[in-house]
């Protein structure tokens, strides 16, 4: 079945400590987004990109990098300098874009800080 | 900048109630409007959506209809069921832009 994979399900870092979070995608699709939820709050965009190697800043991507070597694949690091890194993290993939275009999620990394 | 407001949560219902659960819109273009839904612990999944002026999305007894005068996209079930406890989020996307702008999300208790 085609869908999107993020791992880990639950992550915990120690302060000062840089994350990797994956997201894998067998949807065949060229857009790919990095999403921020805190509770009782919206999705914020961190990071998206439109093909392979290339990437832009959403609208909070201090703190974040990513990378997009492969169509299927692009990995969100939380670095240390994101002040206040505990919040779920949603990643999607859209298509060939247009009005119609729909964008999938996978099911969420809950990234903890001790 | 783009905008979505939802009414506020959470909204308590029982089962076999209607629900409206109401979003209105800011668009500097002309945007294409959605409703996901989120169940606890898991992702978004796209529940309906409507790409111009008076389409109705529709999907699982859901509906909602895209109003251009007065800018906006409510969310109505005629008979809700337990199952249908979720947290609901208004997005829109400007025109051929790829990026999604999210409403605050509306938490939605049915009980039985």
């Amino acid at each position: 079945d085609g869908g999107i994979t993020q791992s880990p399900k639950y992550l915990f870092r120690k302060e000062g400590q840089n994350v990797t979070l994956s997201c894998e995608q067998n949807l065949n699709h060229d857009a790919m987004y990095w999403y921020r939820q805190d509770p009782g709050q919206g999705l914020r965009l961190i990071y998206y990109s439109q093909i392979v190697n290339d990437f832009q800043k959403g609208d909070i991507a201090e703190g974040y990098s990513v990378s997009r070597e492969k169509k299927e694949s692009f990995p969100l690091t939380v670095t240390s300098a994101q002040k206040n890194p505990t919040a779920f993290y949603l990643c999607a993939s859209s298509g060939r874009g247009g009005r119609a275009d729909t964008q999938y999620f996978g099911p969420g990394t809950r990234l903890t800080v001790l | 900048g783009d905008s979505v407001t939802q009414m506020e949560g959470p909204v308590t219902l029982s089962e076999e109630a209607f629900l409206t659960i109401n979003c209105t819109y800011t668009a500097t273009g002309y945007p294409s409007l959605f409703w996901y839904v989120q169940y606890p612990g898991e992702g978004l999944q796209l529940l309906l959506k409507a790409t111009k002026a008076d389409d109705k999305g529709s999907n699982k007894g859901f509906e909602a209809t895209y109003r251009k005068e007065t800018t906006s996209f409510h969310l109505e079930k005629g008979s809700v069921q337990v199952s249908d406890s979720a947290v609901y989020f208004c997005a829109l996307k400007e025109g051929s832009a790829r990026q999604l702008t999210f409403g605050s999300g509306t938490q939605l208790t049915v009980l039985p």
